[in-house]
């Protein structure tokens, strides 16, 4: 695997579920980021890990909750979610978050609530 | 206002033209300015950067950045079927943050 991996790459969940997303990066990055991508809108920055330590958190609501175990891996744990939270979910990477600004992407894991 | 505008599109053109794509922003303290192009069911996949204003050039791609204006374009010289895709503009460098804005992106229709 080479690049950013995500799993699954489709999830349908009832609205009392809990579930998680995986991002899993092969690029010896530091810094992992979580996007909402919802139509028609500008991607939404949630969630900012740096050498495993959340350094942003941009007033989500507490049913996402993530987890980065080392700087490989991040995950978004789901519960208790609305059916405005289905979009496309992106995990994406850099090689730090203080100095270089390019940002490699998942493909996304698109997630619908009914 | 928003801090960075993009018309979504879609802008359809026929294969051979010149493609212009441009986003307008409200803070004058970015310093870099990128452009993504995302396939549909892929994530988004850095196309040119440009630090500051000027222009730079990538085979068909040309990134154009006008900071007096805060105006950024990208334009696209013989246009592809292949380069049909949602064009996503992001900025970065305010206040010292490299996590970039970024605009709602433009859906571009190449057809044959």
């Amino acid at each position: 695997e080479t690049g950013v991996t995500q799993t699954p790459r489709h999830l349908v969940m009832g609205m009392t579920n809990k579930k998680s997303l995986k991002c899993e990066q092969h690029l010896g990055h530091n810094a992992m980021y979580w996007y909402k991508q919802s139509a028609k809108k500008p991607l939404e920055l949630m969630f900012v890990y740096n050498f495993k330590e959340q350094t942003e958190n941009n007033s989500v609501p507490s049913r996402f909750s993530p987890e980065c175990p080392n700087s490989s891996h991040l995950f978004l744990h789901l519960h208790t979610l609305q059916p405005e939270d289905s979009a496309l979910y992106l995990c994406a990477s850099s090689q730090d978050r203080s100095g270089n600004y390019e940002q490699y992407f998942g493909p996304g894991t698109r997630l619908t609530v009914t | 206002q928003k801090e960075v505008e993009q018309d979504p599109g879609p802008l359809s053109v026929p294969e051979g033209a010149i493609v212009s794509l441009n986003c307008t922003y409200s803070n004058s303290a970015f310093q870099y300015f990128m452009w993504y192009r995302q396939y549909s069911r892929k994530g988004p996949e850095l196309l040119m950067y440009t630090y500051s204003s000027g222009n730079k050039e990538d085979g068909r791609f040309t990134a154009q950045v006008d900071k007096s204006s805060k105006y950024i374009s990208l334009f696209i010289r013989d246009s592809q079927p292949s380069d049909s895709a949602t064009y996503l503009c992001a900025m970065s460098g305010s206040g010292g943050s490299y996590i970039p804005t970024f605009g709602r992106g433009t859906s571009l229709i190449v057809h044959p």
